[in-house]
C-alpha cells in the first residue's frame, strides 16, 4: 500500500499564476479530503468528496479555488490566480468510509511570491 | 458549533514523564474523537481514537480520557520518549459527515 500520493511536494510560483495540486488516494477509499495547514489557522478543511462527488466545499476560500475528482483514483486542487496569502501546506487525505480514520499524504508546500 | 479547542499550544516534558493534552468541543452531535500525530514534513497520522460510549481507551503508552458531560477529551502519553516529540492534533466529527474538524495543535518536546 503506497498510501496517499501528492504531487508536487514543493511548488514555488509567482502571484497571479495558476497552481494545480494533485492527489492519488488509497485504492478502495471512497472519501477524499483536501485540507490546508498554516501556522495561523491550523488544519482547515477545504472540500471533501464522497464517491467522486463533492459533498462539502464550504471551506473553499473563494472562487479562485476549485477542486475536481474525475475518477476514484485522482483529484486536483487548482488555484487561479494565486496570491501570496495562499502560501501554505496543502494536504490530501482519503478514508474508506464514514467514521473511519483519514489517511493523509505528505502534503504540497506552496509558496506564492 | 464545529470548533474544537485544544490546549496547551506547546508542551515540554522530561523523558519518562507524562504528557497531557486537552480538547473541548461544543457540538453534541460529535461521536468520533481521534488524535493525530504529525512529524515535520509529514502528514498527520492517526494515533488513537475513541467514541463516546466509553470513557477511556488505552493503546500502549497512549490513553484517551473522555468526559461526555463536560464535552472534553484528553490524550495522555505515559513514559514520554524523545521520539514522541511531534505536533498532536485532536479532532472530532459525527456520523454521516466523515470530514474531521481539527484542534489547533500542540507541539510536544520530550527532553532526554
Amino acid at each position: 500500500d503506497a498510501g496517499v500520493i501528492q504531487s508536487p511536494r514543493h511548488e514555488v510560483t509567482e502571484m497571479g499564476q495558476e497552481v494545480t495540486l494533485r492527489c492519488k488516494p488509497i485504492s478502495g477509499h471512497n472519501s477524499l479530503f483536501w485540507y490546508r495547514q498554516t501556522m495561523m489557522r491550523g488544519l482547515e478543511l477545504l472540500i471533501y468528496f464522497n464517491n467522486n462527488v463533492p459533498i462539502d466545499d464550504s471551506g473553499m476560500p473563494e472562487d479562485r479555488f476549485s477542486a475536481k475528482m474525475p475518477n476514484a483514483s485522482f483529484s486536483t486542487l487548482k488555484i487561479q490566480p494565486s496570491e501570496p496569502r495562499d502560501s501554505a501546506v496543502y494536504f490530501c487525505a482519503s478514508s474508506p468510509g464514514g467514521g473511519s480514520a483519514l489517511h493523509f499524504g505528505n502534503g504540497t508546500r506552496l509558496t506564492v511570491t | 458549533q464545529q470548533q474544537v479547542k485544544q490546549s496547551p499550544q506547546s508542551l515540554i516534558v522530561q523523558k519518562g514523564g507524562i504528557s497531557i493534552i486537552n480538547c473541548a468541543y461544543e457540538n453534541t452531535a460529535f461521536d468520533y474523537f481521534p488524535w493525530y500525530q504529525q512529524f515535520p514534513g509529514k502528514g498527520p497520522a492517526l494515533l488513537i481514537a475513541i467514541r463516546p460510549d466509553v470513557s477511556e481507551k488505552k493503546e500502549g503508552r497512549f490513553t484517551i480520557s473522555f468526559n461526555k458531560s463536560a464535552k472534553q477529551f484528553s490524550l495522555h502519553i505515559m513514559d514520554s520518549q524523545p521520539g514522541d516529540s511531534a505536533t498532536y492534533f485532536c479532532a472530532a466529527t459525527h456520523t454521516g459527515r466523515r470530514a474531521l474538524t481539527f484542534g489547533s495543535g500542540t507541539r510536544l518536546q520530550v527532553q532526554p
